[in-house]
């Protein structure tokens, strides 16, 4: 079965730093799709990035960007130039297409230090 | 604006009562999920539908039940059989297999 870890329960930053957090994941299949969602405060789930397992360019949205190591299967999140609005619960989270369902790590909370 | 819309935002639950939480979508998606989140933890699967009149149990569907009449609505039914109903729900759609899932707001429910 797919799994998703996560090891880091809580994470600082000062603003304008920068920060990573880790995710690893298991799994067998070879088509795959991984994704970092935000959760502040407001409980809402924003997506922040996502990666296709079949591309090897790591993705980057802005101030975002990961870190895909397929053979490793690890997939870290690096937020650069931080800002308070950053301050959240990170997801990491695993879709394929045997499971046909999002599979979620247990979350990294972020502070942002002003 | 397209999106997901999920009411009520907060309810509250009696003893031995079902209680039913709304989804609805206007993003044309055919899948639609179900989750819970506890405090501090992330989010579990309890019900999904891929297609109209057609939906599976998730990894923890016991004491929920769902419908799936309509392609925008995906109700989900507390029923007094969850005798931990206190919880955060959240409520996503999804379009094709390489699309993200959108979520709505969620609706927090507590036990009277």
């Amino acid at each position: 079965a797919q799994t998703v870890t996560q090891s880091q329960p809580e994470m600082s930053v000062q603003e304008a730093e920068t920060v990573t957090l880790s995710c690893t994941y298991d799994t067998s299949e070879s088509d795959y799709y991984l994704f970092w969602y935000k959760q502040p405060p407001s409980r809402q789930m924003i997506l922040v990035i996502r990666q296709e397992a079949y591309k090897q360019q790591n993705a980057t949205e802005n101030r975002f960007s990961v870190n895909f190591q397929k053979a490793a299967k690890s997939f870290s999140l690096k937020i650069s130039d931080s800002q308070l609005g950053d301050a959240a619960m990170y997801f990491c989270a695993y879709w394929g297409g045997a499971t046909n369902k999002l599979i979620f790590g247990t979350g990294t909370l972020l502070a942002v230090q002003p | 604006d397209g999106g997901i819309t999920q009411s009520p935002k907060y309810l509250f639950r009696k003893e031995g009562q079902n209680v039913t939480l709304s989804c609805e979508q206007n993003l044309n998606h055919d899948a639609m999920y179900w989750y819970r989140q506890d405090p501090g933890q992330g989010l579990r699967l309890i019900y999904y539908s891929q297609i109209v009149n057609d939906f599976q149990k998730g990894d923890i569907a016991e004491g929920y039940s769902v419908s799936r009449e309509k392609k925008e609505s995906f109700p989900l039914t507390v029923t007094s059989a969850q005798k931990n109903p206190t919880a955060f729900y959240l409520c996503a759609s999804k379009g094709g297999f390489n699309q993200p899932q959108h979520f709505g707001d969620g609706t927090r429910l507590s036990i009277l």
